[in-house]
């Protein structure tokens, strides 16, 4: 098992601002996932997060708007810029479990709130 | 393609009676199919997981699911709901090697006194 912590749990942010959210995996692990949960709506992918090479994005998500860091092989943020009120969802991180029966991990989630 | 199908965006049972949480799914190839809980304000958790296995597989909290082939389902149930179980839901299916989630949209399950 994995256990991912997020900083910010959740935030109130402003209109045009940028906001990084944060993610710590108590093991070392290739992939990294990022996903946005709108209200009352599923689970969407956002990018895939490798160390050492660039995130690769899902359609409909672009760098510009999302970029993401990964330092390492235990860490990784996402920045959501520019952010407007449809903006507003919760942002999880995620990991895939050993082995290739595609369990994932999840972080608790970041609450974002867009005024 | 794969994708998940969810009946029923909100379901509501009496707590002690059956809980029944469908999901239908397509899949070009035999699929990798979980269950996961949202509590509020929680990240999501796994519940159970079908890998080719055994086509009954038990989770945790006392639920289980039934792969069946023929009908593309992979129904959620326990027996005896309890308050603790209100929660959100999501089915979803994996393809191995492809590192992709197709999630369902969720039940949102209500357990009431």
């Amino acid at each position: 098992s994995a256990v991912i912590s997020q900083k910010p749990s959740r935030d109130i942010c402003q209109r045009g601002t940028s906001l990084t959210i944060q993610c710590q995996v108590d093991s070392q692990v290739t992939m990294m996932f990022w996903y946005r949960q709108q209200p009352g709506q599923s689970l969407t992918l956002i990018a895939t997060a490798n160390q050492g090479s660039e995130a690769t994005y899902e359609s409909g998500f672009v760098i510009d708007k999302f970029p993401i860091s990964r330092p390492n092989l235990t860490f990784s943020t996402l920045t959501v810029s520019n952010m407007s009120p449809e903006d507003s969802s919760i942002y999880l991180c995620s990991v895939l479990g050993q082995g290739n029966t595609g369990e994932l991990f999840f972080g608790e989630g970041s609450r974002l709130t867009v005024l | 393609a794969q994708s998940v199908t969810q009946l029923g965006s909100h379901v509501s049972v009496s707590e002690g009676a059956l809980v029944l949480l469908r999901c239908n799914y397509s899949s070009s190839v035999p699929p990798y199919l979980f269950w996961y809980v949202q509590y509020p304000n929680q990240g999501l958790q796994l519940l159970l997981k079908y890998t080719s296995a055994a086509t009954l597989v038990k989770g945790i909290n006392g639920f289980e699911a039934e792969f069946k082939k023929s009908e593309t389902s992979f129904h959620l149930t326990k027996p005896s709901a309890h308050m603790s179980d209100a929660a959100e839901y999501f089915c979803a299916v994996y393809t191995s090697g492809t590192y992709k989630y197709i999630f369902g949209t969720g039940t949102r399950l209500k357990v009431l006194a």
